[in-house]
């Protein structure tokens, strides 16, 4: 099956730098993204690897290597309004999207 | 605001009930999917369409689920015979599609309570 796993929670302080990993179990993707979600609100995109590699967004970063079935996102400078859920997701020819299991990051003053 | 709509933002029903979900995508996004949230959980996928035509369902849509997409413009989602387990947050979304469907965007969600 096809399966994303994802820490359950990150905790770091503002400023600071917080990588988020993903390790997966699938095959045949085209590639990683990764959402944001507030508490309550919306799932919005950030960041997608369709190739290894880093790709890089302002503070934000993300991080693929097929070889290892691995990927990060990585976020720098944190700020309070980080605070929010992260999803990794992969995407198929068919244009679904599966979502990790997701990691709750809170960012503390 | 030209972002994805969803209606009604939040239902309550009393199981064995029927409900029915709108989504207005994105006017020029020809793809729209259907997600279905719980708490704590990633987005679960359901099905999507291109345009009308309905390109793929989960297994996890059961015979209870329907959804359509008259015209290629909004779709609706409906539960027959509504069961407590249906209770979530009803996720709409929608893309351009072909080589960017990876960056869909989400509507702010339909939140089913089933008692």
């Amino acid at each position: 099956g096809q399966s994303l796993e994802q820490p359950s929670e990150v905790t770091a302080v503002e400023g600071a730098i917080v990588q988020i990993n993903c390790t997966y179990q699938t095959s045949g993707f085209y590639g990683l993204s990764w959402y944001q979600q507030h508490d309550g609100g919306a799932p919005t995109f950030l960041s997608y690897n369709a190739l290894d590699g880093l790709e890089e967004t302002g503070r934000f970063s993300s991080f693929l290597s097929r070889s290892d079935s691995y990927g990060y996102l990585l976020l720098q400078e944190l700020q309070m309004k980080d605070s929010a859920s992260y999803f990794c997701a992969v995407g198929f020819n068919t244009d679904k999207l599966i979502f990790g299991t997701g990691t709750r990051l809170q960012v503390f003053p | 605001d030209t972002g994805v709509s969803q209606d009604p933002r939040h239902k309550i029903t009393k199981r064995g009930q029927n409900v029915t979900f709108r989504c207005d995508p994105i006017s020029e996004h020809n793809r729209l999917y259907w997600y279905r949230q719980t708490l704590g959980q990633g987005p679960e996928f359901l099905t999507y369409f291109q345009n009308e035509a309905q390109l793929e369902k989960s297994r996890l849509l059961s015979d209870r689920f329907s959804a359509e997409r008259p015209k290629g413009s909004f779709s609706t989602l409906e539960i027959q015979r509504t069961e407590q387990g249906d209770s979530a947050m009803y996720l709409c979304a929608s893309s351009l599609g072909g080589t960017e469907s990876y960056e869909q965007y989400f509507g702010p969600g339909t939140r089913l309570t089933v008692t």
